[in-house]
């Protein structure tokens, strides 16, 4: 499949390694917070979700970091692996609605 | 695999003409939500559909439309093709608002 967002933020990580990916959120009345993954030619993949009332909230090797103050949400992720190279978006949420606003992207390359 | 189903998967249309996409969500879900993704723009949300009736509409150019059936499937038409129409379309569903929403794997849309 092809690549889309070409012009994206690259993360290169050794195999092993932890990971770190950034978002900077822009509405500070959003209540909700999702990181998708998206390899290429496939769809958004749903990975982990927190609620504004969370600071914290952890899954299987991700861990997704929420700070209000500065509007900033951070995916974490342990012990990289080859599966884990794709694009990896956040995604904010207002209250009312389920519309949900993308950030650019960041693409995650993994060196083995 | 996210249970929404996308058709065509690829499709490649002349300027000036119209194109439907199809889109079948997970089973049990009511809202439906169309995404436009092109390489400059990423992931840009164009229209949401809940229990058949528009819920919010995003950066949709006049020349799309969208419908939802009752059968909960949607459409979305794509009318006067231009060449910078060209992008992938993805088709979401969840459950209803504040629910997490899955994508499908998109259609790939070429207009020449």
């Amino acid at each position: 499949g092809e690549s889309v967002g070409l012009h994206l933020p690259t993360l290169s990580v050794q195999e092993g390694d932890n990971s770190i990916i950034n978002c900077a959120y822009s509405n500070s009345a959003s209540d909700y917070f999702i990181w998708y993954k998206q390899e290429s030619g496939k769809g958004p993949q749903f990975i982990i979700d927190i609620r504004s009332n969370m600071d914290k909230r952890q899954g299987q090797r991700v861990t997704v970091l929420l700070n209000k103050t500065v509007k900033h949400l951070s995916l974490q992720i342990a012990a990289t692996q080859p599966g884990d190279s794709a694009v990896y978006f956040c995604a904010e949420e207002k209250a009312a609605g389920n519309k949900l606003t993308f950030g650019g992207g960041t693409r995650v390359l993994v060196k083995p | 695999d996210s249970g929404v189903t996308q058709t065509p998967k690829h499709l490649i249309t002349a300027t000036g003409q119209r194109v439907t996409l199809r889109c079948s969500p997970r089973s049990g879900d009511l809202s439906v939500y169309w995404y436009q993704q092109s390489l400059d723009q990423g992931l840009q949300f164009l229209i949401q559909y809940y229990n058949g009736e528009e819920r919010a509409k995003g950066n949709i150019l006049e020349r799309f439309s969208a419908q939802q059936f009752p059968d909960l499937h949607s459409e979305l038409n794509l009318s006067s093709l231009e060449l910078g129409d060209s992008a992938l379309y993805f088709c979401a569903s969840s459950v209803s608002t504040g629910n997490t929403i899955y994508f499908g794997e998109g259609s790939w849309l070429t207009v020449v």
